[in-house]
């Protein structure tokens, strides 16, 4: 069955750096939706891409999807103690398959 | 407009009995989806309803059912608990239809654990 592999599973960085989560999918994706959980809180819908090689930015955010839409990333410049939380994308329609999310802490 | 909307917020229930956790999800939505959430195994679909119909079901047993009404709201039941069933459900909401966003929208969740 399809499956949504995300990388890495932690990330710890200090305030200013940047992050990035990875998230491949083993089958063709028809679209990507990227959510942010806070910890304690419940998953919040950031984007969504559809098209091939799409790139769409939300000010620090930066989120890609693959050529051959089978992968996707996010990207965050310059995190800030805001951006704490666990990362997820998910792939599909209707059936929405999510990766295992990646959890970011910022030390200020 | 109003979120989504979970009930109860916590339960606790004993291995055997059955449990019914509603969700009442955004005005004018129709697709209502529900997750279990586990540290262990992440967010796992459970299945999609719209317009009073399941339209989509994951790899989870027989032991856990839903429905919709015409109201959009939805309920999902689970029979003969086990302990493994603990975890966050989730419903969340989208207009979930052909060529729009299906963005989705989370409620709180339903902490369910199982004694």
């Amino acid at each position: 069955g399809q499956q949504v592999m995300q990388i890495p599973q932690y990330q710890h960085v200090q305030e200013g750096e940047d992050f990035t989560t990875y998230c491949n999918s083993s089958t063709t994706l028809s679209n990507i939706q990227w959510y942010k959980q806070r910890p304690g809180g419940h998953p919040v819908f950031l984007i969504q891409l559809v098209k091939s090689g799409e790139v769409k930015k939300q000010k620090r955010l930066t989120f890609q999807f693959g050529e051959a839409k089978k992968n996707s990333s996010l990207h965050i410049t310059a995190t800030q103690t805001t951006d704490v939380g666990t990362y997820f994308c998910a792939g599909g329609l209707g059936k929405f398959y999510f990766g295992s999310g990646t959890k970011l802490n910022v030390k200020p | 407009k109003a979120g989504v909307t979970q009930t109860p917020r916590y339960l606790i229930k004993t291995r055997g009995q059955q449990v019914t956790l509603s969700c009442s999800p955004i005005s004018g939505h129709r697709s209502v989806s529900w997750y279990q959430q586990t540290p262990g195994q992440g967010l796992q679909f459970l299945f999609e309803y719209f317009s009073e119909t399941q339209r989509n079901k994951g790899n989870f047993p027989g032991r856990f059912s839903g429905r919709q009404f015409s109201n959009s709201r939805s309920e999902m039941n689970v029979s003969t608990l086990e302990l493994g069933d603990s975890a966050l459900y989730l419903c969340a909401s989208s207009l979930g239809t052909s060529g729009g966003s299906y963005e989705q929208y989370f409620g709180p969740g339903t902490r369910l654990t199982v004694t």
